[in-house]
């Protein structure tokens, strides 16, 4: 089976600047990978996913994130955050190859600081 | 747009009052989820529908129903609600393959 880690609950940032939202995962097997974005009192919107292929997965709203598979990681990336990007964000991940249920990292709750 | 759709966006019930919570979707997607999200947590699966297949996830409580008459609707029924059930229930739709899940805006419930 396997699980998500998101080490980090809150990450206040100013805006303009930087910011990397960390997830790191478990399995035995090749899997799927997500990030989802909520905003207060919304469901969960999808940013960016990685199924096969290129590493980096570049998503909406300017975000980007970078699968390393050596280090069992799907960090989420964003050069510059925009106060609309205050929100909650969950890493999720599935084992590959037909349906399969998704877990879901315990959220990280990001604040962009004007 | 093709979407999920989930009503009603807040619902108030009383303690031990049943309560049904409706989803639609027009993505004609196989799967069909149901969460339960508490206050600064991740969703917790209650159950799903692989098509007509009806999949409990061991630790449901009794409590909960669902219900699937079509492949665009899904119903949770919720049979006697406790303070405890209070939360944010989100109901998501796949296809068979990706896993890449799409959610509704979610229904708030308040037991009172």
């Amino acid at each position: 089976a396997q699980s998500v880690t998101q080490l980090d609950s809150q990450v206040p940032v100013f805006e303009e600047a930087p910011v990397e939202l960390r997830c790191n995962y478990s399995s035995s097997v090749s899997v799927y990978l997500f990030w989802y974005v909520q905003y207060p009192n919304q469901g969960l919107q999808l940013l960016l996913k990685y199924l096969s292929g290129s590493t980096l997965v570049k998503g909406i709203n300017g975000f980007e994130a970078e699968f390393n598979k050596s280090q069992t990681s799907f960090h989420l990336r964003k050069p510059s955050v925009h106060i609309s990007d205050t929100a909650e964000y969950f890493c999720a991940v599935s084992d590959s190859g037909g349906y399969q249920k998704v877990t879901f990292g315990t959220g990280t709750k990001l604040q962009v600081i004007p | 747009d093709a979407m999920v759709i989930q009503n009603p966006r807040y619902q108030v019930t009383q303690f031990g009052k049943p309560v049904t919570l409706s989803c639609s979707q027009t993505l004609n997607h196989n799967v069909m989820y149901w969460y339960q999200q508490k206050s600064s947590q991740a969703p917790k699966l209650l159950f799903h529908y692989y098509d007509k297949d009806f999949n409990n996830e061991a630790d449901t409580p009794d409590n909960f129903q669902s219900r699937r008459p079509n492949t665009s609707f899904c119903f949770l029924d919720i049979r006697s609600p406790g303070l405890g059930d209070a939360a944010m229930y989100l109901c998501a739709t796949s296809t068979r393959v990706y896993n890449e899940q799409f959610f509704g805006p979610g229904t708030r419930l308040t037991v009172l």
